[in-house]
């Protein structure tokens, strides 16, 4: 089944304690996006890659990283959480990056930090 | 000013009503993007235009690039369609990065 997998759904975890989410899809797109979805400001772009070893900001990098030294996975980690990053994380994917075709969302992380 | 605004923020409608929820933006785009968030809070895709018109079963989406206006209309609204239906726009700059609309909720009756 074609998919995007997030991991975990649910995390809280305390400031400054170094996390990854994890996020891997099995439709061998080229485009793969974080977001993070927060009340009153809706869904936020955060970092997004073209493909392999290709990465880009989005609107609110600060304070996350990414990698992308594969196709299928794209993590994101918070080296330092802080509570300000208490949000809803959705990782999600695309066959092209310029192309047409709707993107792929998985079912979202939840993260709580104290 | 947002880039992407929608309109209504809420709607309430009767089974059976025809739905049109509005999405305008103010930069430069490459594609239009209508998404489907349901209370669970899973995002469903529902059409990626870049001009004209797209149809899946009950759903319509159209694009007035000149205009910078789009429109999802939803025929013979049903209970499950209850959802928050949220636009978003890649920019057509390089990056083709996305911003979202703030989303429009909608609550059909039985």
């Amino acid at each position: 089944e074609a998919q995007v997998t997030q991991n975990p759904r649910y995390l809280i975890t305390v400031t400054g304690k170094k996390l990854t989410v994890t996020c891997s899809q099995n439709m061998n797109h080229e485009y793969m996006s974080w977001y993070r979805q927060d009340p009153g400001l809706g869904l936020r772009q955060i970092y997004y890659s073209m493909n392999v070893e290709v990465t880009d900001k989005g609107d609110v990098p600060e304070g996350y990283k990414v990698s992308r030294k594969e196709k299928r996975n794209f993590p994101l980690i918070l080296e330092s959480p802080s509570p300000n990053q208490t949000s809803l994380y959705f990782c999600a994917s695309s066959l092209y990056p310029y192309s047409n075709q709707p993107q792929h969302f998985g079912d979202g992380t939840r993260l709580s930090i104290l | 000013k947002n880039e992407v605004e929608q309109s209504p923020q809420n709607l309430t409608a009767q089974e059976g009503e025809f739905i049109t929820i509005n999405c305008s933006y103010s930069v430069g785009i490459s594609a239009l993007h209508w998404l489907q968030q349901h209370p669970g809070g899973g995002i469903v895709s529902l059409f990626m235009l870049s001009s004209g018109k797209k149809k899946h079963g009950r759903l319509i989406a159209t694009i007035n690039i000149q205009e910078k206006h789009s429109s999802l209309h939803i025929t013979a609204s049903h209970p499950r369609d209850s959802a928050v239906y949220i636009c978003a726009v890649r920019r057509d700059n390089y990056g083709q990065n996305f911003v979202f609309g703030p989303g429009t909720r909608l609550s059909v009756l039985p």
